[in-house]
C-alpha cells in the first residue's frame, strides 16, 4: 500500500449509530489531517494532528471525536450525527516543512439518514 | 469570511485552447498557494504551487501566476487536454510549508473535445 489510505469509501449511517472512519499513510509523514468537503463550500478543516498531538479543532460539533493513535494512523469516530453531516471526508497527511502540500486520500462519502 | 475565493464554479473550454483558472484571497499573510486537482470518487491530488518571492511558476503545460497587489492568482493550462476535465481547488497556506492550508470552493473545468 503506498500513499494515503482511507475506508471504508462509502458509508451510510442513521442518526443514532456509531461507526468510524479510518485513514493510514504510508508516507512517513508527521502531520494528519481531517477535512469535510460539502457541495459548493470549500474544504473545511475539522482536525490537525502533528506529531500525534491534536494541534487544532476548528469547532467542530463533539459528535465528531478524532483520534491519532500513531503518526501513521487516524480515526474519526461518530456518533449522533445529523442529515446536514452527509459529506465527503477527506483524510491527508503532510511532512511539516516541505513544500510539496497534502496528499490526500479518496475520501469516505458518508450518508446520515 | 472566506479567505480564499474561487468565483467560477465552472468553466468550459475546447480542447486545444488555453484554460485559466482564478483564485483570489484576502488575507495577506498568506505567503504560499497551491493548485490542486480533483477527480469524482478520488481525493484531490497536488498540481503545482507557487511561494510569495516569485510571481511565476512554470510546469508543462501548467503555469501559476500570483499578482500579490491583487491578491490574485491564476492557473493557465495549455493546450488544455480532456483529461484535464476535474474540479481544481485553490488553497493557501500562511507559513512557509504546508501547514493548514485554506481552500476555495473549487471551479469545475470541463474540456470539449
Amino acid at each position: 500500500e503506498t500513499g494515503v489510505t482511507q475506508t471504508p469509501r462509502h458509508l451510510v449511517m442513521g442518526m443514532t449509530n456509531k461507526k468510524s472512519l479510518k485513514c493510514e499513510q504510508h508516507l512517513g509523514h508527521n502531520a494528519m489531517y481531517w477535512y469535510k468537503q460539502s457541495a459548493k463550500k470549500p474544504l473545511e478543516l475539522m482536525f490537525v494532528y502533528s506529531l500525534e498531538e491534536r494541534v487544532e479543532n476548528n469547532s467542530v460539533p463533539s459528535r465528531f471525536s478524532p483520534e491519532c493513535p500513531n503518526s501513521s494512523h487516524l480515526f474519526l469516530h461518530l456518533h449522533t450525527l445529523q442529515p446536514e453531516d452527509s459529506a465527503l471526508y477527506l483524510c491527508a497527511s503532510s511532512q511539516a516543512g516541505q513544500n510539496y502540500g497534502y496528499t490526500f486520500g479518496s475520501g469516505t462519502r458518508l450518508t446520515v439518514v | 469570511d472566506q479567505q480564499v475565493k474561487q468565483n467560477s464554479p465552472s468553466l468550459s473550454v475546447q480542447e486545444g485552447r488555453i484554460s485559466i483558472l482564478n483564485c483570489d484571497y484576502t488575507n495577506s499573510m498568506f505567503d504560499y498557494f497551491l493548485w490542486y486537482k480533483k477527480y469524482p470518487a478520488e481525493g484531490p491530488t497536488f498540481l503545482i504551487s507557487i511561494s510569495s518571492i516569485k510571481d511565476k511558476n512554470e510546469d508543462g503545460r501548467f503555469t501559476v501566476f500570483l499578482n500579490k497587489s491583487a491578491k490574485h492568482l491564476s492557473l493557465h493550462i495549455v493546450p488544455s487536454q480532456p483529461g484535464d476535465s476535474a474540479v481544481y481547488f485553490c488553497a493557501a497556506s500562511a507559513l512557509f510549508g504546508n501547514e493548514k492550508l485554506t481552500f476555495g470552493t473549487g471551479t469545475r473545468l470541463t474540456i470539449i473535445p
